[in-house]
């Protein structure tokens, strides 16, 4: 397996919801990122987990909120977003901190509205 | 980690070769150029990455010269798949996260 999964694909949530990204890769990966991408933008880091450890958080508020359950699962808890938090959400993951021979294995990402 | 500058955006007939360039003059010793792209609605996908040598893949060759204060992605037969943003990242491998620039635009047409 070669690739990271994202669930839902799809999301649309009120600004008093609370609803989770979740994120899966078996590859064994011990590194696990989250990024946040807005229309016509490049993608923008969020957090970065090592080893289950957070290790970057990029001043993000704290309404958004990572998880690293296990070394195959990282989630983004979503509480009292705003409409300008609406985004396609990315996760990716590598076999350590840092690029490697193989850069990056990005999911398709999840795409949230915040109405 | 240094900046680059790409070109925001390039055209490309199918089947001819695509050479995306992206300057980065700042590059110290220890970092690596890599490339990704970001097809519409997708995440982005590692396409290569190099350190002074030329490298070659299944997907793209890329070539570096020998001041490391440039490179050039080619792609040798572009197709139609082929449109997408292509993003030049310089960077270290060990433990630096991946920081995106603007990238490049690369429209393929027939």
């Amino acid at each position: 397996d070669t690739e990271v999964t994202q669930t839902p694909k799809h999301l649309v949530m009120g600004m008093t919801n609370k609803k989770s990204l979740k994120c899966e890769q078996h590859m064994g990966h011990r590194a696990m990122y989250w990024y946040k991408q807005k229309a016509k933008k490049p993608p923008e880091l969020m957090f970065v987990y090592s080893y289950e450890k957070l290790s970057i958080n990029e001043s993000v508020p704290s309404r958004f909120s990572p998880e690293c359950p296990n070394s195959s699962l990282l989630n983004l808890h979503l509480h009292a977003l705003q409409p300008e938090d609406s985004a396609l959400y990315l996760c990716a993951s590598s076999p350590n901190r840092g690029q490697g021979d193989y850069g990056y294995t990005f999911g398709s990402g999840t795409r949230l509205t915040v109405v | 980690d240094a900046k680059t500058t790409q070109p925001p955006s390039m055209d490309c007939a199918e089947g001819r070769a695509a050479n995306l360039p992206c300057n980065h003059s700042t590059i110290s010793g220890n970092e690596y150029v890599y490339w990704y792209r970001q097809i519409h609605s997708q995440g982005p996908q590692y396409i290569i990455h190099g350190l002074k040598n030329n490298e070659t893949n299944e997907m793209a060759s890329l070539i570096i010269t020998e001041d490391r204060k440039s490179s050039t992605l080619i792609l040798p037969h572009a197709t139609l798949r082929d449109t997408a943003v292509y993003y030049c990242i310089v960077t270290n491998q060990a433990g630096t996260a991946l920081i995106f620039g603007k990238g490049t635009t690369l429209s393929v047409s027939s």
